[in-house]
């Protein structure tokens, strides 16, 4: 069962555009991760937080999550065309090695 | 060059047949995981190992089956009971951490798999 569910389902903006991306879940976690799809390749790790942190910094990145909402998102600041791509989160559960994905926003970036 | 290798990149199959997926790594990773993605969908999981020798099934395990003889293999064979077997197959290895969740994944280019 996917835990996980994104918002929104597509994206488009412009170079230089900040895009927001929301995934909320169902179950109590004990980290949250971000992945990047290239169409028709295989995902990359963006970034992880875990349940104890509320906010995350990787270069153009921010994570943020909020355990008592059950939620996260992912803000790209200064969009490029490179960032085209699909974008999941994954909780992974307590005590297992699982990581349930979400169901993903398709994010466009015009030049 | 570490990482994680999916062959081959395009399969095509014969309705009745099975077919075996291959992925490699050589990451040194205990964890590995098979995953199953549809058009426009999310990933949902086949099967995963945590160790050698040992396998779990994962959310939609019907028509699959694996195997995990060597750290470094695990195949997948999608048998001829799998009912709509086209899609995109994506492996994954992590560390594993016996439950902690501390599992980043590292996927391997996925192999899409269509079938006649």
């Amino acid at each position: 069962s996917q835990q996980g569910e994104e918002d929104p389902q597509a994206l488009s903006i412009q170079e230089g555009e900040n895009a927001t991306m929301n995934c909320s879940y169902k179950t109590s976690i004990n980290n949250l991760q971000w992945y990047r799809q290239n169409s028709g390749r295989g995902l990359v790790h963006l970034i992880l937080i875990r349940s104890n942190e509320r906010e995350k910094h990787s270069g153009r990145l921010r994570v943020t999550l909020d355990t008592s909402k059950k939620s996260s998102s992912l803000l790209i600041t200064a969009s490029r065309a490179a960032d085209t791509a699909s974008y999941f989160c994954a909780t992974a559960p307590y005590n297992t090695d699982k990581l349930i994905f979400g169901t993903g926003t398709r994010l466009q970036v015009f030049p | 060059d570490g990482g994680i290798t999916q062959s081959p990149k395009y399969l095509f199959r014969k309705e009745g047949q099975n077919v075996t997926l291959s992925c490699e790594q050589n990451l040194n990773h205990d964890a590995m995981y098979w995953y199953r993605q549809d058009p426009g969908q999310g990933l949902r999981l086949i099967y995963y190992s945590q160790i050698v020798n040992d396998f779990q099934k994962g959310d939609i395990a019907e028509g699959y089956s694996v195997s995990r003889e060597k750290k470094e293999s695990f195949p997948l064979t999608v048998t001829s009971a799998q009912k709509n077997p086209t899609a995109f197959y994506l492996c994954a290895s992590s560390i594993g951490t016996g439950g902690r969740g501390y599992n980043e994944q590292f996927f391997g280019p996925g192999t899409r798999l269509t079938v006649l």
